[in-house]
């Protein structure tokens, strides 16, 4: 398997544009994990979904942040319109719900959003 | 908030002496992991040790686990200038949410 896979690997915008992060997570896998990391705040969950179905958004923002899950095989994470605080590091992460084996995410590689 | 507290921020050494870093965290957990995070890239699981477990080994890999102190030793031995990277421990209370320390930044100098 490739992985997870995050598109783009880098975005410049404009404050007050639209911006969508996609992620592919691995084949199988029942939860897929979106996450902000700064320098300031380090490694922040932002929502989690199982089996498509959103478990926990409280971490996410504000109401310009918006995630979806349309089918196993793909997740969205939409900020709308952007502002510069927004510039992080966005991952996105999956991970398989089998017994005795844990919550061990793998994760991508990360989007990389600076918003001017 | 976060659950997993790293000490030290940053730990610098020489190729082949070892690194230790610790974790504190405050509530119960099921499990407790260590995470790899090169610079640029995404996290890489290392070890996850469960909370009946006192110590686990994974190659050059040393993990300890207290509950009663509620704390975690990562020792990585015979260090390498690819050992330099950003460490986390993550913490698994319920299944789903992990929650991640704020990191020791490792650099190991030939």
């Amino acid at each position: 398997d490739a992985g997870v896979i995050q598109s783009p690997r880098h975005e410049v915008t404009e404050m007050g544009q639209e911006v969508t992060l996609r992620c592919k997570p691995i084949s199988g896998h029942d939860y897929l994990f979106w996450y902000r990391q700064t320098m300031m705040r380090g490694l922040e969950l932002l929502i989690y979904f199982n089996n498509n179905v959103p478990i926990d958004d409280s971490g996410m923002p504000e109401d310009r942040f918006s995630a979806k899950m349309p089918n196993a095989s793909f997740s969205t994470l939409k900020i709308q319109p952007s502002e510069p605080r927004d510039s992080a590091v966005y991952f996105c992460a999956s991970s398989l719900s089998r017994e005795g084996l844990g919550n061990i995410q793998y994760f991508g590689a990360g989007t990389r959003l600076s918003v001017l | 908030s976060q659950q997993g507290e790293e000490d030290p921020q940053a730990l610098s050494i020489q190729e082949g002496e070892n690194a230790t870093m610790n974790c504190s965290y405050k509530t119960s957990i099921n499990n407790l992991q260590w995470y790899r995070q090169n610079s640029g890239r995404g996290l890489v699981h290392l070890i996850l040790i469960r909370s009946n477990e006192r110590e686990k080994h994974s190659g050059r890999l040393r993990v300890t686990l207290d509950t009663s102190k509620k704390s975690s030793s990562l020792l990585i031995t015979a260090s390498r200038a690819a050992d330099t990277a950003s460490y986390f421990c993550a913490t698994d209370s319920s299944w789903g949410k992990l929650q991640f320390g704020a990191g020791t930044q490792v650099v190991v100098t030939p």
